[in-house]
């Protein structure tokens, strides 16, 4: 069973700080990963994507991928209040049959940004 | 670009009915897949389709069906709805199969 796993939270920063949320996932020949946010009442939306080992950064935004150790982290930095949210990583595993990848989602980790 | 539509928004059925709920893809998106989100319990993969074809399927039964057109517009149908079945039902499209997923916003189905 593939799995992605992360911390539920919820996990509490003051604004400004940087939030750091973490994602291990058990599938070594994943290629793909991702980090979507979903406010409260909405879809999740994707916000960052990342395909290969060290850091990938987008504005406040960084991502970094570990694959040897099965993880990839999301850090936020100068978090603000309207960082508040749902974070949800995703990871594209292989399936045994053909070349059918599948996305496997962890639960996510609730971020509250305190003013 | 008009992101992926969803339709109805909101619905509300009774034990034992049935409920086809329908998905418009980006334009040019050939890719669309299917989640139930509750609280607690995470996206749940319900299943994804791909030119028409299902590529690949969650672990629901049998009740939870889906097809895709050749618009590449997709519906999915939950037959004799229970009360567990309530939940956020969220369609993604994206230009290919396991790809980055963009969402719409979502039917919320309450079952009473």
């Amino acid at each position: 069973q593939k799995e992605v796993e992360q911390n539920s939270g919820p996990l509490s920063v003051p604004e400004g700080a940087i939030a750091s949320l973490n994602c291990t996932y058990s599938d070594r020949g994943s290629q793909s990963f991702f980090w979507y946010r979903q406010y409260s009442g909405k879809s999740p939306e994707l916000i960052m994507s990342i395909y290969s080992n060290g850091d990938k950064e987008d504005g406040r935004f960084t991502a970094q991928l570990n694959k040897a150790s099965q993880y990839v982290s999301l850090l936020i930095r100068d978090s603000q209040p309207s960082d508040s949210a749902t974070y949800l990583c995703a990871v594209i595993a292989s399936l045994r049959s053909g070349n059918n990848r599948k996305l496997i989602w962890g639960l996510g980790t609730s971020l509250a940004v305190n003013p | 670009k008009a992101g992926v539509t969803q339709t109805p928004r909101y619905l509300i059925k009774t034990r034992g009915q049935q409920v086809t709920l329908s998905c418009s893809p980006i334009s040019g998106h050939r890719s669309v897949s299917w989640y139930q989100q509750t609280p607690g319990q995470g996206l749940q993969f319900l299943f994804e389709y791909f030119s028409e074809t299902q590529r690949n399927k969650g672990n629901f039964p049998g009740r939870f069906s889906g097809r895709q057109f050749s618009n590449s517009r997709s519906e999915m149908n939950v037959s004799t709805l229970e009360l567990g079945d309530s939940a956020l039902y969220l369609c993604a499209s994206s230009l290919a199969a396991g790809e980055k997923l963009f969402f719409g916003s979502g039917t919320q189905l309450s079952v009473l």
